[in-house]
């Protein structure tokens, strides 16, 4: 069975662009959630999608948001990059709200 | 607000057990999860606790005390190949933060011969 799979490995932006992030989640998986992972740091929850839904999002601003497709696959937009925005993104996905969350290799994102 | 607390660095030998604890202050807790990760991979589930106990899944094991707010991590027969961070993370439900998982700042393990 296939994990969860992201694209693309890496990304190199500048200041000011926008960037798209995009993830399957594994089949018969219907959540999908986005971290952000900055350097050295633990992972910050970013956004849920549940049967197309945003479900909940983390203490991130507006510019960063997404959406989830009929076949559950989903894409992380972030608009108006920053510096800081540089991390590794993180997209997880499970069987419903109370499955376990099973992650992807992750899109390194580099805004110069 | 939620906090997780962790150790951030931990070394063991070969062959020895670890032990990475975890404390947790958050509303609506569901469960306590662990997760490894080497070198900016994937994090990779490693076991879960949604009752007080312990679970055991070959040489990781996994302990919660609700009451205490607690969990821990058992790692035994370490091998070289477990050097990586560890991260635990809360589970939520029927809260403001249903569906996130809170990760703590992960625990660095190395493991040395």
């Amino acid at each position: 069975e296939a994990g969860v799979t992201q694209s693309p490995t890496h990304l190199i932006k500048t200041r000011g662009q926008q960037a798209t992030l995009r993830c399957s989640p594994i089949s018969g998986h219907t959540s999908v959630y986005w971290y952000q992972q900055a350097l050295g740091l633990g992972l910050q929850f970013l956004l849920w999608y549940d049967e197309g839904e945003e479900r909940n999002r983390g203490n991130f601003p507006p510019r960063f948001s997404g959406r989830q497709f009929p076949n559950y696959s989903s894409e992380l937009n972030v608009n108006a990059l920053e510096l800081e925005d540089s991390a590794l993104y993180l997209c997880a996905s499970s069987l419903g709200l109370y499955g376990e969350q099973f992650f992807g290799p992750g899109t390194r994102l580099t805004v110069l | 607000g939620q906090s997780l607390e962790q150790p951030s660095e931990v070394t063991a030998v070969e062959g020895a057990i670890v032990q990475i604890n975890c404390t947790y202050q958050t509303s609506g807790f569901y469960g306590l999860s662990w997760y490894q990760q080497h070198d900016g991979g994937a994090p990779t589930f490693l076991s879960y606790n949604a009752l007080d106990g312990l679970e055991e899944t070959g040489r990781f094991s996994s302990f919660l005390s609700r009451s205490d707010s607690y969990g821990y991590l058992l790692l035994q027969e370490l091998q070289m190949k477990d050097s990586a961070s560890y991260f635990c993370a809360v589970r939520h439900l029927g809260s403001s933060n249903t569906g996130k998982l809170i990760f703590g700042q992960g625990t660095t393990l190395q493991v040395k011969p």
